[in-house]
C-alpha cells in the first residue's frame, strides 16, 4: 500500500503569513515529489517538484524534502487570498508496475484571509 | 497553448447508459492517465497507457476500459453508467516513461449519472 497523507485543513493564514503545507510519505522507494495546487472547480496546476534531499525555492514557494523521514513540505511566504485553495501532494516511484504512476494524497485546503 | 483537451466538459447520463470521455494531447508526451475525483477521496488513477500501444489499470479499474488512440488521444468509455460513477473524471500526460516527470491535467469532465 502506497500512502501519501496530508493534513485535511482547513488550514487558515492571514495575509503575509508563510503558510506551511505538510505530506508524508510510506514508500521509501519514492524518488519524485510534487505539489499542485487546486482551485476549486479547477483541475490541479503543478506549481513545485523536488527530487533530492534538501530545499527548493521558486518565487514565494520552497519545497522542501527529508527522504530519511519521509516528510516533504511546502512552505509559501507573504501568503496572498490568491493562493487560497487546496494543495495536492503527489509521490512517485519508478520500478516496476509502479512505473510512471503518482500518488496523491487527499489534499489541504488552505484559506489565506486579508 | 491546448495542453490537455477533454470532452465533453458536462455530461448528464442515465444509468446503464454507456459514454466516451475524450482526451487529447498536443504535448507529444507519451504517457497519459484517467482520474477520478470525488469529495474527500483525493485523485484516484482509473488507468493509465505509459506509452502508445500499451494500458495498465489503476486503482479503481472496475467499470471503465480504455483505448490509447495513437499517442495524442486516450479515451475513457463507461459501458453501463452506474451512480457510484458519478465524480469529476481528469485526464492527465507526462512526457517520459518514468516518474519522474510531472503529470499535466486537462480541465475535467463533470459527469452525473443518475
Amino acid at each position: 500500500q502506497k500512502e501519501v497523507e496530508q493534513n485535511s485543513g482547513p488550514l487558515s493564514v492571514p495575509e503575509g503569513a508563510i503558510a506551511s503545507l505538510n505530506c508524508t510519505y510510506s514508500d521509501r522507494g519514492s524518488q519524485s515529489f510534487f505539489w499542485y495546487r487546486q482551485y476549486s472547480g479547477k483541475s490541479p496546476e503543478l506549481i513545485m517538484f523536488i527530487y533530492s534531499n534538501g530545499d527548493k525555492e521558486d518565487g514565494r514557494f520552497t519545497a522542501q524534502l527529508n527522504k530519511a523521514s519521509q516528510y516533504v513540505s511546502l512552505l509559501i511566504r507573504d501568503s496572498q487570498p490568491s493562493d487560497s485553495a487546496t494543495y495536492l501532494c503527489a509521490v512517485g516511484l519508478d520500478r516496476g508496475s509502479t512505473l510512471g504512476r503518482l500518488y496523491f494524497g487527499r489534499g489541504t485546503q488552505l484559506t489565506v484571509w486579508p | 497553448n491546448a495542453g490537455v483537451t477533454q470532452t465533453p466538459k458536462f455530461q448528464v447520463l442515465k444509468t446503464g447508459q454507456s459514454m466516451t470521455l475524450q482526451c487529447a494531447q498536443d504535448m507529444n508526451h507519451n504517457s497519459m492517465y484517467w482520474y477520478r475525483q470525488d469529495p474527500g477521496m483525493g485523485l484516484r488513477l482509473i488507468y493509465y497507457s505509459a506509452s502508445e500501444g500499451t494500458t495498465d489499470k489503476g486503482e479503481v479499474p472496475n467499470g471503465y476500459n480504455v483505448s490509447r488512440l495513437n499517442k495524442r488521444e486516450f479515451s475513457l468509455r463507461l459501458e453501463s453508467a452506474a451512480p457510484s460513477q458519478t465524480s469529476v473524471y481528469f485526464c492527465a500526460s507526462s512526457d517520459l516513461t518514468g516518474s519522474n516527470q510531472p503529470q499535466h491535467f486537462g480541465d475535467g469532465t463533470r459527469l452525473s449519472i443518475l
